[in-house]
């Protein structure tokens, strides 16, 4: 079963327009990270929030982790057509276990 | 190299052959995950290596399911008896310090079970 499930399983913006996905899960975890997938391959990873941090930026992306609510969310600002991927949270509860995914499409 | 690399990057078999794949992993990473992506899914953790500890095999779906990473690096994921459901991309990481740091993903092998 997935630990992270995410919300939307699917946004359709603007470019320019900012982005928002949200991430709930269950158990306690020690960090939670985001990833980005494109074309159904490789993963990349875009960044990693320790459970005693609240908020993370790193670029146009900004992270925010409530642990008493067992959720994040990744605020994409600016967006642009090249940020067009699924985008996973992965919780780390001593295993890491990626959620179900967000399909972000940017057009033009 | 200087990624994650894997092998082949397309598989297309019969139904009940064995498969073989292959993953090399950022030099110098300690550990080494597999998992499997069905079309539009998540990802499903298969198999954890971390060093010389005993492999993590919690997510094998079945016993057709074996994984051996030689020499610390190089892993490979075999398949027996291949089955339609198997189908899948299956996709490789490495990470530098176990669990709780950032894995480093390989471009995955799509396999194909006709």
């Amino acid at each position: 079963s997935q630990q992270g499930e995410e919300d939307p399983q699917a946004l359709s913006i603007q470019e320019g327009e900012n982005a928002t996905m949200n991430c709930s899960y269950k158990t306690s975890i020690n960090n939670l990270q985001w990833y980005r997938q494109n074309s159904g391959r490789g993963l990349v990873h875009l960044i990693l929030i320790r459970s005693n941090e609240r908020e993370k930026h790193s670029g146009r992306l900004r992270v925010t982790l409530d642990t008493s609510k067992k959720s994040s969310s990744l605020l994409i600002t600016a967006s642009r057509a090249a940020d067009t991927a699924s985008y996973f949270c992965a919780t780390d509860d001593g295993k890491l276990t990626f959620g179900t995914g967000t399909r972000l499409q940017v057009t033009l | 190299g200087a990624g994650v690399s894997q092998s082949p990057s397309n598989k297309v078999t019969e139904k009940g052959k064995d498969v073989e794949l292959r993953c090399d992993p950022i030099s110098g990473h300690t550990a080494l995950y597999w998992y499997r992506q069905s079309l539009g899914q998540g990802l499903e953790f298969l198999i954890y290596f971390q060093g010389n500890s005993a492999p993590d095999k919690s997510g094998l779906p079945s016993d057709r399911f074996s994984a051996e990473r030689t020499g610390g690096s190089v892993s490979t994921l075999t398949i027996q008896r291949t089955q339609q459901e198997d189908s899948a991309v299956y996709l490789c990481a490495s990470s530098a310090r176990g669990q709780r740091s950032e894995q480093f993903f390989g471009p995955g092998t799509r396999l194909t079970v006709l």
